[in-house]
Order: structure tokens, then sequence, then C-alpha cells
């Protein structure tokens, strides 16, 4: 079993949908959270950053984290055709540790 | 601007080659990593580097290998290589105060 799963779609939701991508882990030692945003044939930028539970929210998008759960979500409202992406979730266990482990990604496409 | 180079952008080479793909960054960050992107298999850790003379091991290590002699380069070397490392891999770097990445553009290595 996968330490960090994420569903790798595709998705497809029409324009100004609200969108809703997932991961789930295993390993309680986790605190940091990230989303990263990869266009195709471009290496992943960093979208979102969060640590431990709640939520952070920065313009159209929103991160959570459950960490009873086991599970942290990336929320994008009014999406539009440049949301069109993967998206990766990232995470590790002690800051400066560097040592992240990703999700495999979805593959997000937003249709005008 | 800072930023990080990845160099070729395209390789094809044969099996048994030996390869070296390179990684530059001008963000004068300590963290180096060097990563793998497969289809169902996201991002991959293959070694990774805190410093100067520092390299370590990453998920998948077996048949590459890491020198770090300055701190902006991390050059990747794929000493006999084979069809399995046919794939895009990337160079990422960040400063170790948070677990921050920053990615380089890729390097898309086919081997036949």
């Amino acid at each position: 079993q996968k330490e960090v799963e994420q569903d790798p779609g595709p998705l497809s939701v029409p324009e100004g949908a609200i969108v809703s991508l997932n991961c789930t882990y295993s390993n309680s030692a986790f605190q940091y959270f990230m989303w990263y945003r990869q266009y195709s044939r471009k290496g992943p930028e960093l979208l979102m950053y969060t640590y431990s539970s709640g939520n952070k929210e920065d313009g159209r998008f929103t991160a959570q984290v459950d960490k009873s759960s086991k599970y942290i979500s990336l929320f994008i409202r009014d999406s539009q055709p440049s949301d069109s992406a993967t998206y990766l979730c990232a995470m590790s266990g002690v800051q400066g540790a560097q040592k992240l482990v990703f999700g495999q990604g979805t593959r997000l496409t937003i249709n005008p | 601007d800072a930023e990080i180079t990845q160099s070729p952008r395209h390789k094809i080479t044969e099996t048994g080659r030996q390869v070296t793909l390179a990684c530059h960054q001008t963000w004068n960050h300590n963290n180096m990593f060097w990563y793998r992107q497969d289809l169902g298999h996201g991002l991959r850790l293959i070694h990774y580097s805190y410093g100067v003379q520092d390299t370590n091991k990453g998920e998948v290590s077996d048949g590459y290998s890491v020198s770090r002699s300055n701190t902006e380069d991390l050059p990747l070397t794929l000493e006999s290589a084979a069809s399995s490392q046919t794939s895009v891999y990337f160079c990422a770097s960040s400063d170790g105060g948070t677990d921050t990445q920053y990615f380089g553009p890729g390097t898309r290595l086919t081997v036949l």
C-alpha cells in the first residue's frame, strides 16, 4: 500500500464548477501538507502549503487537512480553463527534513 | 531572477550507455533533489543532497548516482542506461526553512 493515495482521474468539469481534489495517507507522522500544480510538460509549482489540521484559503483555492481521518482536500471555486493541469498532493513529517512523499497526481480539465 | 534549470530537455540514448543529466539552481539553496515521474507512480525520489559533499539515496536509487561539488549543481548520472529508466526527470531545490521545493522544467529521457 502506498503511503499517499490520490485518484489519478482524469477529472473533467465545466467552467465555473467547484472542484474537489483529495488525498488519503497512512503515515500519522505527516504534519506538513502541500498541493502542487503541474501544467503539461512543465515542472510542478507549489500552490498551497498547510501545517497540521485545518483550512487555508488563497483566492479561489482552499486547502483542508483532517489529520484524524488522514485526509486532505483541495477545493477550487469558480474553476477556469486555466486551472486545467495535474494536481499533486505532497506531505512530510518533519519540517526541514525535506523528504516529500507525493501522490500520483489528479489530471483535471476545465471545459469552457 | 533566481531559477532552476535542467539540461538537456530531451535526450535519446541507447541501452548500456552512461548518461548525465544536469541541474543548476541560482537560488543558493542547500537542498537539492532528483525525482522521476512515471504514469501511475507520480514523483519518486531518486537521490537528494543537503549540501556540498552530501548525497543520500532515495526510494528508487538503483542505477543512478549523484555528486555535489558546489551549491549550485547536482548532476544525475545513469551509469548504464536501461529501458526501465525511460522517464521524465525533475530536479528540485529548497532552502531548508520550509518543505517548499522549487522544480526545474524536467528532462525527458528515452532509452532505446
